[in-house]
């Protein structure tokens, strides 16, 4: 079956950086394009951007420029998203998501499955 | 402060039926489709509606949701102890150029 499986939890001091990974399986990797969702802690759900699996095009949302890539490795399904100068507001569950429905048209598609979440802190 | 809106929490008995309101613009929902993940404590958010009132396989037929106008609802039928969970609308805003969620509705199973 389709399954997203995130790297572990990661501690970082402000200023550093920090690469995330979501490894996917059950599927063609290129087929779906992979979005990235981040959660502060008791907060609700915002949408980073995405990234083309057939091209690696990445696309970030208004708040996630700058210090946010995301990356492609697909020799093993794999995405990544890197924060650097990391901040305090940053910590946060960051969850990768597979982009279903018709290729294209995010307008109308939707976010299934998700990964289990990475929460990433940021502290000194 | 949310795009979309949503009552911050809901509450019903066993049995009862909820309904979640999300309300936006004309730039999300009012042009195009709403879907609704639930997250349950400590867990991923989980598809539960696509295209405004599409379920998908697994997501028993007494979750339903619906658009009119910039609005957009999830019903719960039959109101179960493991429904409760966080519910979050979303839907894309073409003056965003984004995807844009509610903040999220708390529904406690009384």
């Amino acid at each position: 079956q389709v399954q997203l499986v995130q790297s572990g939890s990661e501690l970082k001091k402000p200023g550093a950086s920090v690469k995330i990974s979501c490894k996917a399986s059950g599927y063609t990797f290129t087929k779906y394009a992979m979005n990235w969702v981040r959660q502060a802690p008791g907060q609700g759900l915002e949408w980073m951007g995405w990234i083309n699996t057939k091209t690696g095009n990445p696309t970030y949302g208004q708040g996630s420029t700058g210090r946010f890539v995301f990356s492609l490795d697909t020799s093993v399904s794999t995405a990544y998203l890197q924060i650097s100068s990391l901040k305090a507001e940053d910590t946060a569950l960051y969850y990768c998501t597979l982009e279903m429905g018709v290729p294209g048209a995010i307008q109308n598609n939707w976010f299934d499955p998700w990964g289990q979440g990475t929460l990433v802190t940021v502290s000194s | 402060q949310s795009v979309l809106t949503q009552p911050p929490s809901a509450s019903g008995t066993p049995g009862q039926r909820v309904t979640i309101s999300c309300s936006g613009s004309s730039s999300n929902i009012g042009s195009n489709t709403v879907k609704w993940y639930q997250q349950l404590p400590g867990t991923a958010p989980k598809l539960l509606i696509y295209s405004n009132n599409q379920r998908p396989s697994g997501v028993p037929d007494r979750f339903s949701g619906s658009r009119s106008g910039t609005s957009a609802s999830l019903a719960i039928s039959g109101l179960q102890s493991e429904d409760e969970a966080d519910y979050y609308c979303a839907a894309w805003d073409d003056s965003l150029n984004g995807v844009v969620f509610g903040g999220g509705t708390k529904l406690t199973v009384l």
